[in-house]
This record gives C-alpha cells, sequence and structure tokens, in this order.
C-alpha cells in the first residue's frame, strides 16, 4: 500500500545549528501536508502546514518545502534548542484522513 | 485555540474490561473526530473515523465491535475498548478538526494496560 516515509532514523544536531528533517511520500493525489512533532508520552503538536499548490512556508524558526516531482517534504528547523527534541512526523492528507510517516527523532546535544 | 482534550491519560485494568476514553474540542467545533493507535517506538495508525450524529468509518483490519465509537455532539467523541486483552495494550490518541484540509489538533493520549 501507499505510505508516507520509510522509516524512522534519529538526527543528532549541536544546539544552534539547523535542523533538516526529510519525509518522502508516494501519494501523488495528496493535497495537504502537515508536521507534527511529537513529545515522549504526549500526543503529537501542529508546527506547520502546506498545501500542494504550493513550495515552501515559513513559520517561526521552521520552514516546510516541498517537492512534489519527486514526492518530498522537509522540514528546517533554524537555531535548534533543547526544546526542539522529540520526534517529528509528517502526515499527507488523502480522501480528507492523515496518513503519517514513520517518524524521526531530533536529539539536540549542548 | 484549537485545544483538544482526552481523557483519562492513563488506564490500567484487568483483561475483560472494557474501557472508555473521551475526547473533547475545548474552544471549537469538529464535525469530524479521528481515533490512532501508537505501539511504542512507532508512527501513528489509524483506527477510524468519528463523525457527528453518524456512524463511524473503521479502517481496515479495526474490528468495530471491539471498539465502539460514539460522537454524540460537536465537541465529544468517545471510544469504548471492549472485553480488553492484553494485546489492546497501547496508546490511543484522538484529534479533532475544524473542517476538511485542515489540521488535525490531537489530544494528549490515553495510556490503555491490560493486565
Amino acid at each position: 500500500g501507499e505510505s508516507v516515509g520509510l522509516h524512522l532514523p534519529t538526527l543528532s544536531v549541536q544546539e544552534g545549528d539547523n535542523s533538516i528533517i526529510n519525509c518522502a511520500y508516494s501519494n501523488s493525489a495528496s493535497d495537504y501536508f502537515i508536521w507534527y512533532k511529537q513529545e515522549s508520552g504526549k500526543g503529537p503538536q501542529f508546527i506547520i502546514d502546506i498545501r500542494s499548490n504550493m513550495d515552501k512556508r515559513q513559520g517561526q524558526r521552521v520552514t516546510v518545502l516541498l517537492n512534489k516531482t519527486v514526492k518530498h517534504l522537509s522540514l528546517q528547523i533554524a537555531a535548534t534548542q533543547p526544546g526542539d527534541s522529540a520526534v517529528y512526523f509528517c502526515a499527507e492528507n488523502i480522501y480528507n484522513k492523515l496518513i503519517f510517516g514513520a517518524g524521526t527523532r531530533l536529539a539536540v546535544h549542548p | 485555540g484549537a485545544v483538544v482534550s482526552q481523557h483519562p491519560s492513563r488506564v490500567i485494568c484487568k483483561s475483560g474490561t472494557s474501557v472508555k476514553i473521551e475526547c473533547r474540542s475545548l474552544d471549537f467545533q469538529a464535525t469530524t473526530m479521528f481515533w490512532y493507535r501508537q505501539f511504542p517506538k512507532q508512527s501513528l495508525m489509524l483506527m477510524a473515523t468519528s463523525n457527528e450524529g453518524s456512524k463511524a468509518t473503521y479502517e481496515q483490519g479495526v474490528e468495530k465491535d471491539k471498539f465502539l465509537i460514539n460522537h454524540a455532539s460537536l465537541t465529544l467523541s468517545t471510544l469504548t475498548v471492549t472485553s480488553a486483552h492484553p494485546e489492546d495494550s497501547s496508546f490511543y490518541i484522538c484529534s479533532a478538526r475544524v473542517g476538511n484540509n485542515q489540521p488535525q489538533h490531537f489530544g494528549d493520549g490515553t495510556r490503555l494496560s491490560i493486565l
């Protein structure tokens, strides 16, 4: 079946560096994409979203890039902080349902 | 805004017990709510879509008689795990959204442990 994401990698970064988390999706009919942050024992927290008619969207310290040609989504976090440590999920909206990727663990080191 | 409250946050009970989990949208009305299940170190798997005033739509492989969903109002959906067994132990998370193609906002989950 179609899915978002392939595995659960871990990204380790130094505090203050920029982080880039990647996600591959396979369903070309997806029209809306969301990045979520999940801390241990909590539900996912909305970070930023992007619609399929856009290729870039910026928020506070975060930027999402969408490349529909290669079905790739990325989340960039500027000046990564210890509080950014969590698991990050991309999710694609298709048929009004969200399909989640496997997630990436971000570990921020001082 | 867009706060979703889930209760209880943790349940420990004996095998054979039925457990009800509540999901409330506190500051918005949600015609659609969703129930997910998450095993340790894994992603969220959609179980069912809960529609206010109508029957829930279950994903393939999810037993509707095992996981009863009721969405009686625009701010409340409940998931009842009937006759729970140890294999039902998991992290159950609900979400709600204002409308189509809008972000889903998640509750903080319910950790269900069946002994």
